[in-house]
């Protein structure tokens, strides 16, 4: 089965800083890997998503993530953080078949000071 | 209109009571998910239902059952409330791409 770790439960960055969120998951295969967003109040949100091919993968509102399979690793990328992105965020992963039954991590909540 | 609509998307309840929290969802697709979100604990999943026909347990489905009354309509049933079951709930439905969430409903369970 499927698991997925969050190392950092809260980060805080100042606006405009560089942000890395990380993510190590287990799988036997070869894994899909999700980013979500859940901002307060609401639902979650797709950022990107891996499948195959380019490692690298570029989402909605600035954000990649680097699939590094050596490291088991799919880690969350945004040059310059925005005080909108504070939120909470999720990386996920599915068996074969994509979004199949998803096991989320246990969330990294991000904190933007100004 | 919201894709994924949860109701009621709040509840406060006692001890014993049953249950119900319905969803309905406008994407066409055939899978649907009911999740439960647990400070410090992510997403869990309860139950999932490729179709009306096919109903699945998920890790922690003791203490809820579903209904997949149409494509579009997946209920989650509490028969009889207790208070560790005082959560955030989702229902999600999607494809292999993605999964859509609703905006969650959240129960109190006194």
């Amino acid at each position: 089965a499927q698991s997925v770790t969050q190392p950092d439960i809260h980060i805080t960055v100042s606006e405009g800083a560089s942000l890395e969120l990380r993510c190590n998951y287990s799988y036997g295969a070869t894994p899909y890997l999700f980013w979500y967003v859940q901002s307060p109040g609401q639902g979650l949100q797709l950022l990107l998503k891996y499948f195959s091919g380019d490692t690298l993968v570029q989402g909605i509102k600035g954000f990649e993530a680097e699939f590094k399979r050596s490291q088991s690793s799919f880690n969350l990328r945004k040059p310059s953080v925005h005080w909108s992105d504070a939120a909470e965020y999720f990386c996920a992963v599915g068996a074969q078949g994509g979004s199949e039954k998803l096991v989320f991590g246990k969330g990294t909540k991000l904190t933007v000071n100004p | 209109d919201a894709d994924v609509t949860q109701t009621p998307r709040n509840r406060i309840t006692k001890t014993g009571k049953r249950i119900m929290l319905e969803c309905s969802q406008t994407k066409g697709h055939d899978r649907m998910y009911w999740y439960r979100q647990d400070p410090g604990l992510g997403l869990r999943l309860i139950y999932y239902s490729f179709d009306v026909k096919d109903i699945n347990k998920g890790e922690i489905s003791d203490g809820y059952s579903v209904s997949r009354q149409a494509q579009a309509k997946f209920s989650l049933s509490l028969e009889s409330a207790i208070p560790n079951q005082t959560a955030l709930y989702f229902c999600a439905t999607g494809g292999p791409g993605e999964l859509f969430f609703g905006e969650g409903s959240r129960l109190t369970v006194l």
